[in-house]
């Protein structure tokens, strides 16, 4: 089994719909991340959590919102869907010790 | 604040060539440095990383790197490029443990896609 597990990998959703997106790990790190990843834009930062009871801001929060229901779980929300929110999402983990950072497979989210 | 600049977001090379991808970088406090590999409808791989030991790192499928402090570079090459380098290429920057939340914020850089001749 793959150490953070992201899903859906794949989904389509129309403009105006509630969608989460969810990232569970099984690394016992206390950090996660949400990205986007858009083509010649690199990943950009969605929101960040260093535990349960912090989460922070990104380059590019509006518009999404996220939940840490546990250590090893933290969702992604995008309350209400439009078309430029479609690209890949990644979720990712980080180890306080070695500074690396694991991500998930990605899921591809299509608005239409 | 931190970022990273990618320059140049193609690079081709014929297989046997050197391969060299440009990463500069801004921080306010001392960086740990990062270059990661996305292979096609996969996720990242770290390929190496610096967190302030040597200077020259090597890492994963024969590629290394050079933390230049004075130049703000961490450029990413291989001697020999292989079909099987073909990916796209993420730099990335953090601050320290000892520089508090930029630490927590791991920055990419926009990607360098290497395509690989035969």
């Amino acid at each position: 089994d793959a150490d953070v597990t992201q899903t859906p990998r794949n989904r389509i959703t129309k403009t105006g719909k509630r969608i989460m997106l969810e990232c569970s790990q099984t690394k016992g790190h206390d950090r996660m991340y949400w990205y986007r990843q858009d083509p010649g834009l690199g990943l950009r930062l969605i929101y960040y959590s260093f535990d349960v009871k912090d989460i922070n801001k990104g380059e590019i929060s509006d518009g999404y919102s996220v939940s840490r229901q546990a250590q090893a779980k933290f969702s992604l929300s995008l309350e209400s869907a439009i078309p430029n929110q479609t690209a890949l999402y990644f979720c990712a983990t980080r180890d306080r010790e070695s500074a690396e950072a694991f991500f998930g497979q990605g899921t591809r989210l299509t608005v239409v | 604040a931190q970022s990273v600049t990618q320059l140049g977001s193609h690079v081709s090379v014929s297989e046997g060539a050197l391969v060299l991808l440009r990463c500069n970088y801004s921080s306010s406090v001392p960086p740990y440095l990062f270059w990661y590999v996305q292979y096609p409808n996969q996720g990242l791989q770290l390929l190496l990383k610096y967190t302030s030991a040597a200077t020259l790192v090597k890492g994963i499928n024969g590629f290394e790197a050079e933390f230049k402090k004075s130049e703000t570079s961490f450029h990413l090459t291989k001697p020999s490029a292989h079909m099987r380098d073909a990916a796209e290429y993420f730099c990335a920057v953090s601050g320290t443990y000892a520089g508090g939340t930029s630490y927590g914020k791991l920055t990419f850089g926009q990607g360098t896609i290497l395509t690989v001749h035969p």
